[in-house]
């Protein structure tokens, strides 16, 4: 039973142009969350959060928009760069244990 | 400052022998979290550990599996009698307090069960 949904596998997008990754949640308790990018061969790395509190949360050229009554949050890149092809993990860190999607692969290409 | 070390970083095993995962936190954390990631899967919980204390174990499956982070030495997690599905990337993160944002993960270890 997955409580966070990464519904796009995979998401193509040309250099400097923007990348929109998507994240749905099913548990109308979870209030705070979290991007991580993943490298292959490598841990995840963590890239940005928001809390229910808000509803758009910014870092350089990373925006997470969070829209609690559809209980979805998506993640900006703009502008995308080849260095950000990677897995991006939705996940929900409320409490202790975090509850990964299952990811999106991001592919830009120059 | 080191990152969060596992090792090995690939492992194969027969079935039915064991495997033991090492991580070492990051300096001066405390807090240990072991994730498992199947093929084409995200991430899940395994297990929350403190020094010399098992928090929360909630994602750990009853039998063949174990963790601990003794006082001294890395955290241990220890797969007995292992079986093809038991092969995934296992991951281990370590903060310094409870908040997940502060939490490092390391590169992982490849299981592979043949």
């Amino acid at each position: 039973d997955q409580q966070v949904k990464q519904n796009s596998p995979s998401l193509s997008v040309q250099e400097g142009r923007i990348s929109i990754l998507n994240c749905d949640y099913t548990n109308s308790m979870f209030d705070y969350f979290l991007w991580y990018k993943k490298y292959p061969a490598e841990g995840p790395t963590f890239l940005i959060s928001i809390s229910s509190i808000k509803d758009k949360n910014e870092d350089g050229r990373f925006t997470v928009f969070l829209n609690k009554s559809a209980k979805h949050l998506s993640l900006h890149i703009v502008p995308s760069q080849p260095g950000d092809s990677a897995v991006y993990f939705c996940a929900e860190g409320g409490s202790e244990k975090l509850v990964f999607g299952k990811g999106t692969k991001l592919t830009v290409n120059p | 400052n080191a990152g969060v070390m596992q090792n090995p970083r690939h492992l194969v095993r027969r079935r039915g022998q064991e495997a033991r995962l090492r991580c070492s936190p990051m300096k001066g954390h405390s807090h240990v979290y072991w994730y498992r990631q199947l093929p084409e899967e995200g991430l899940k919980f395994m297990v929350y550990l403190q020094k010399e204390n098992i928090i929360d174990e909630s994602g750990m499956p009853k039998e063949r599996f174990s963790a601990e982070f003794p006082k001294e030495g890395p955290s241990i997690l220890r797969i007995q009698q292992v079986v093809r599905g038991d092969s995934a990337a296992y991951f281990c993160a370590s903060s310094l307090g409870r908040k997940n944002t502060e939490a490092f993960f390391g590169q992982g270890t490849r299981l592979t069960v043949v």
